[in-house]
């Protein structure tokens, strides 16, 4: 059963860039669309974007000028970039598998934005 | 962007009883819909998915139905495991929004 795990930093400084990957195991990212999803705490859930095994990509507009999704299949990792973050942008930051419902999360990093 | 609107926010229940959650979206959304189980400082899991599939593993004690604007997710008799807060998504047309959430906690 595939699992998927986050690793980042915890903590990033105002108007810095906030980097995520997301490691999955247990299966293969070919043919599937790998998801970054967000949620500030005590917040509901945001989506932030997709990209699919072989790169193409789909962005939240609301975040799509910041945002950067890539995939490395052979590392069985995908990776996200948030630019300019700022308090708003706190939150725990979920990967999952999927482009339209998620069957599969990662258990969450929470990222904090703060000087 | 699609509004999903859930009610009520918090649903005080006893264990046994059926709980009933409701989902609204601001346009249709055809059945493209779907339910998540959130537990305190876990991911959510998927419940249901196309407004009334239930994925893998789901007791059937959980049904969804709808279609267009309104959901329901059904709860036919709470377990414990069952309290925890419950979204909906639609995933008609991107970006994929949710809902705020539905808490269910004990009555």
């Amino acid at each position: 059963q595939v699992h998927l795990q986050e690793s980042g930093p915890g903590l990033v400084k105002p108007s810095e860039t906030l980097s995520l990957t997301c490691s999955v195991s247990g299966g293969s990212m070919i043919n599937f669309y790998w998801t970054w999803i967000r949620q500030p705490p005590g917040k509901g859930l945001e989506w932030i974007g997709y990209i699919y095994y072989s790169g193409t990509t789909n962005y939240n507009p609301s975040l799509k000028s910041r945002v950067s999704i890539s995939v490395d299949t052979s590392k069985n990792q995908f990776s996200l970039n948030l630019s300019s973050v700022t308090a708003a942008d706190t939150a725990v930051y979920y990967c999952t598998r999927g482009s339209t419902f998620s069957q599969r999360w990662g258990q969450g990093t929470l990222v904090t934005v703060s000087s | 962007e699609i509004v999903m609107t859930q009610s009520p926010a918090t649903l005080s229940v006893s264990p046994g009883e059926g709980a009933t959650l409701s989902c609204r979206a601001n346009q249709s959304v055809s059945i493209n819909l779907a339910w998540y189980q959130q537990k305190p400082g876990q991911a959510p899991s998927l419940l249901i998915y196309g407004a009334s599939i239930r994925a893998t593993g789901i007791p059937a004690r959980f049904s969804g139905s709808g279609s267009g604007t309104e959901f329901t997710l059904t709860i036919s008799s709470l377990q414990s495991e069952d309290f925890a807060v419950y979204y909906c998504q639609q995933y008609n047309k991107w970006p994929q929004t949710f809902g705020q959430g539905t808490k269910v906690d004990i009555k």
